[in-house]
């Protein structure tokens, strides 16, 4: 079974920032909080991953809790783009197992 | 860098006859693949993890004399769908893993769209 919780879909206008949450509360201390993206018909890619502190990259932002039980993804100014399925993954082996993922939303 | 690509992109086949899918990782070695299947509309299912040298690892329910997997070089995995049927129609991504100290990163390849007719 997946090990993450994220909410089924939401919905964002173009242009304004998008908090993505995930619960990971069975998280293990040596584990990464990975997230990808897929777009339609496509692989997931790559967006940003971190372990205990905030991470940033040109793509988006991670912010995660003290208690490491949980993080959201921050994207700064949506846009149409960014329209897909986010998967929030915990991992501390090469091993992922994907959850069902947030499909977002952006509206024009 | 770390670019996987996967050929072919997609492919329409018979019932009954078998279909080979590669994945390669472009400018890195990969110690460990995977492969995944995904259904319309749902998420990204774990078939098996691809070592190099030695036998795939299946999960749970996944026919491994049915779905064979070849891991013959560092950059190089094929997944086999034997005797395929209708039902085997489905989206199959690889995934090639680089790893940093404790960090494991997986990359993906762009899927391959395979229809059973």
């Amino acid at each position: 079974d997946a090990k993450t919780t994220q909410p089924n879909s939401m919905e964002s206008n173009e242009e304004e920032p998008v908090h993505l949450p995930c619960n990971h509360s069975t998280i293990s201390g040596t584990d990464y909080i990975h997230w990808y993206r897929q777009l339609p018909s496509q692989g997931p890619e790559y967006v940003i991953h971190g372990l205990t502190s905030n991470v940033n990259n040109r793509m988006a932002s991670l912010a995660i809790a003290e208690d490491r039980k949980s993080s959201t993804l921050i994207l700064h100014r949506a846009t149409l783009r960014d329209a897909a399925v986010y998967y929030c993954i915990t991992s501390g082996t090469y091993k992922y197992i994907f959850g069902t993922g947030t499909r977002l939303k952006v509206l024009a | 860098g770390a670019v996987v690509s996967q050929h072919p992109s997609w492919v329409i086949c018979k019932s009954g006859t078998s279909v080979k899918i590669e994945c390669r990782s472009l400018d890195f070695q990969a110690t460990t693949m995977f492969w995944y299947r995904q259904f319309p509309k749902q998420s990204l299912m774990l078939m098996a993890t691809s070592n190099e040298g030695s036998k795939a690892t299946y999960e749970q329910g996944v026919e491994k004399d049915k779905f064979l997997i070849n891991h013959a070089s560092l950059t190089l995995s094929t997944l086999t769908v034997t005797s395929a049927h209708p039902e085997d129609s489905s989206f199959y991504i690889c995934s090639a893993t680089r790893t940093s100290g404790i960090l494991y990163e997986q990359y993906f390849g762009p899927g391959t769209r395979l229809t059973v007719t």
